[in-house]
């Protein structure tokens, strides 16, 4: 079965820093991967996807994520966090016709000015 | 383009009652796919229907029932009710859901806002 593990619940930076946001899965063959922002009473915005190919994915607003099949992860990066990025960060994973995503339990990021 | 609409936006039913929840994909997709969100339990796949057959179930009792229609809307169905049931229902579309490179990234609605009372 697949899985997908955020074991960040709460994270906190200051504007301007750096933010890297951890994803581990689990599933049986190659996964297709992705990251979505969800603001309060809103629903899911897609930030990028990795489905093959180049293991570094470049996304909106500045995002981006790096796929290594060796440590089953996915983590999602932005090198200057802004105010307007606080939100709740989800990782997923589907794949295989399946039609299905199976999401983490997602990470809320605050960000101090 | 328009995006995935989803109606209403928010709604208030008693336990016991049954409620109907819509969702508009973008024109052009053809696979729809439905999920509960709640507090405890996070994001739940429940179903989705690709050119109105259901092609995926997840693991839900059969209270919740959808289906798709011609021009691929789609609709779920919440019978009996009941307090746990209160969730932000979430519907996302896709042009085919096949998993192909160019397709697989799901496109969310706002979501419905159920509340059980």
């Amino acid at each position: 079965a697949q899985s997908v593990t955020q074991p960040d619940i709460h994270i906190t930076v200051s504007e301007g820093a750096s933010l890297e946001l951890r994803c581990n899965y689990s599933y049986g063959a190659t996964p297709y991967l992705f990251w979505y922002v969800q603001s309060p009473g809103q629903g899911l915005q897609l930030l990028l996807k990795y489905f093959s190919g180049d293991t570094l994915v470049q996304g909106i607003k500045g995002f981006e994520a790096e796929f290594k099949r060796s440590q089953s992860s996915f983590n999602l990066r932005k090198p200057s966090v802004h105010w307007s990025d606080a939100a709740e960060y989800f990782c997923a994973v589907g794949g295989g016709g399946g039609n299905k995503l199976t999401f983490g339990t997602g990470t809320q990021l605050k960000v101090e000015l | 383009k328009a995006g995935v609409t989803q109606t209403p936006r928010y709604l208030i039913k008693t336990r016991g009652q049954q409620v109907t929840l819509s969702c508009s994909p973008i024109s052009g997709h053809r696979s729809v796919s439905w999920y509960q969100q709640t507090p405890g339990q996070g994001l739940q796949f429940l179903f989705e229907y690709f050119s109105e057959t259901q092609r995926n179930k997840g693991n839900f009792p059969g209270r919740f029932s959808g289906r798709q229609f011609s021009n691929s809307r789609s609709e779920m169905n919440v019978s009996t009710l009941e307090l746990g049931d209160s969730a932000l229902y979430l519907c996302a579309s896709s042009f085919s859901g096949t998993g192909g490179a160019g397709d697989y990234g799901y496109t969310f609605g706002s979501g419905t806002r159920l509340t059980v009372v």
